[in-house]
């Protein structure tokens, strides 16, 4: 099972809002609505911010939001900060009992 | 408070063997699958092997045949038993709580122990 698309890097000023896709297959993200989000500051773990595509957990602001389209799920931070600067990384359940991983993607915050 | 200690990390020849351990506390450990998901040194996440809470095992191809997942809901603790180690093998393992089910979403992480595979 190959990993996920996703941009190397994004990046946006303050107060903007920005978007990271995540890009699969017909046999993950275009097929399961069990996409996931995680934030991951250096030299910590991982932090999930949105699971089955669009549900935050309680206690992740209202700024990250997820949405898929056919194969392409994306996570959308707006009003941006400067403690998002961070990687964040989406999985996506797989056919053959898989979990799949994206590459990741750095955003720096200008 | 969800804590996870993964312990076990250390230095090893390829071809050798290494034992993982993950101490869970702060929640219900018997009624969560778990998983192990790795990081090679300034890459990406990975996910290694997954088990239910009835005790069912998911290994990526990548480990399959090499490595072994397991739990003691008596100690709270989980395992990853990982023999004929590789290079590629090297990376940080963290243990996670599966949100609900086996392995979809994961949210809790422990801080991670590192293993090195190299002569």
């Amino acid at each position: 099972q190959s990993a996920l698309t996703q941009p190397a890097s994004v990046s946006g000023s303050p107060g903007q809002s920005i978007t990271i896709s995540c890009t699969g297959t017909s046999s993950d993200v275009g097929v399961y609505d069990y996409v996931s989000w995680y934030q991951q500051r250096p030299g910590k773990a991982p932090k999930l911010l949105i699971y089955d595509v669009s549900n935050r957990p309680s206690g992740v602001s209202n700024r990250f939001s997820g949405s898929k389209s056919g194969d392409t799920a994306s996570l959308t931070i707006s009003g941006l900060q400067a403690e998002d600067e961070a990687d964040y990384y989406c999985s996506s359940y797989a056919s053959s009992i898989t979990l799949v991983f994206g590459g990741g993607t750095k955003l720096t915050v200008l | 408070e969800v804590q996870l200690l993964e312990s076990g990390g250390g230095l090893v020849r390829p071809g050798g063997s290494l034992r993982l351990s993950c101490a869970a506390s702060g929640f219900t450990f018997s009624s969560s699958g778990m998983s192990w998901v790795r990081q090679s040194p300034g890459k990406g996440l990975e996910w290694v092997s997954a088990i239910s809470n009835s005790g069912s095992t998911y290994y990526a191809d990548s480990v399959k045949g090499r490595f072994t997942i397991s739990r003691d809901n008596s100690k709270n603790t989980l395992y990853l038993q990982m023999n004929s180690l590789r290079a590629e093998d090297t990376a940080i393992y963290y243990c996670a709580k599966a949100l609900r089910g086996i392995f979809i979403t994961f949210d809790y992480w422990g801080q991670g122990t590192l293993v090195t595979v190299s002569s």
